[in-house]
């Protein structure tokens, strides 16, 4: 079996502030995606990451996929209250497979 | 484009009842997947279908559980004889065929039940 750790499991922190969630396994992973959950919702898609050393930004989020495919992160710069949620980490052996997901980062942004 | 359609949203079983669970892909998606996500838990992936075919289903449990894709209408999961345990929110990905360099998977917004 596959893990994802992530980690931290919770970041509470205040608007301005700077974040970052790790994503690490001992696997390798053909791609892995970053996912973002809403209460009562389901995940949505944010990005996805295929190889190693690959860095992709999305505005103020700032994804990393480590040089061996192993391990990723997730840097977000001065966090706003709307990025409130649930962060998740998933990977994917082969295309078409099944995705692993790390057990999430629940981040809070104080106003 | 319609994202991937779940039905119903919320389905609350007796124990011992059968619960049916909806997914109708993104347009153009021919792949879905299952996942469940138990309260205070991770996603855990349950089952792989294409049309008409099961791919994977290493994380389906061996009893009371089924899925199918049948070549017209959506995807169901079935879960026989429900129990309390089997509460959880239930979701459905869909993604374009495989052999591309990567893919990627698209979530449905779930369906939560409660067996009471």
């Amino acid at each position: 079996t596959q893990l994802l750790e992530q980690s931290p499991q919770f970041l509470s922190i205040q608007e301005g502030e700077n974040l970052t969630v790790y994503c690490n396994s001992s696997s390798v992973f053909s791609s892995l995606q970053w996912y973002r959950q809403e209460p009562g919702e389901g995940p949505v898609l944010l990005v996805t990451v295929v190889t190693g050393g690959e860095v992709k930004k999305l505005k103020r989020l700032t994804f990393q996929f480590g040089d061996a495919r192993k391990d990723s992160s997730l840097h977000i710069t001065a966090a706003q209250p709307g990025d409130t949620g649930l962060y998740l980490c998933a990977g994917a052996q082969n295309a078409g497979n099944m995705l692993t997901f790390g057990g999430g980062t629940r981040l809070m942004v104080k106003p | 484009n319609a994202g991937v359609m779940q039905n119903p949203r919320h389905l609350v079983r007796r124990r011992g009842q059968e619960a049916r669970l909806r997914c109708s892909p993104m347009k153009g998606h021919s792949h879905v997947y299952w996942y469940r996500q138990l309260p205070e838990e991770g996603l855990k992936f349950m089952v792989y279908l294409q049309k008409e075919n099961i791919i994977d289903e290493s994380g389906m449990p061996k009893e009371r559980f089924s899925a199918e894709f049948p070549k017209e209408g959506p995807s169901i999961l079935r879960i026989q004889q429900v129990v309390r345990g089997d509460s959880a929110a239930y979701f459905c990905a869909s993604s374009q065929k495989p052999g591309q360099a990567y893919y990627e998977q698209y979530f449905g917004p779930g369906t939560r039940l409660t067996v009471t």
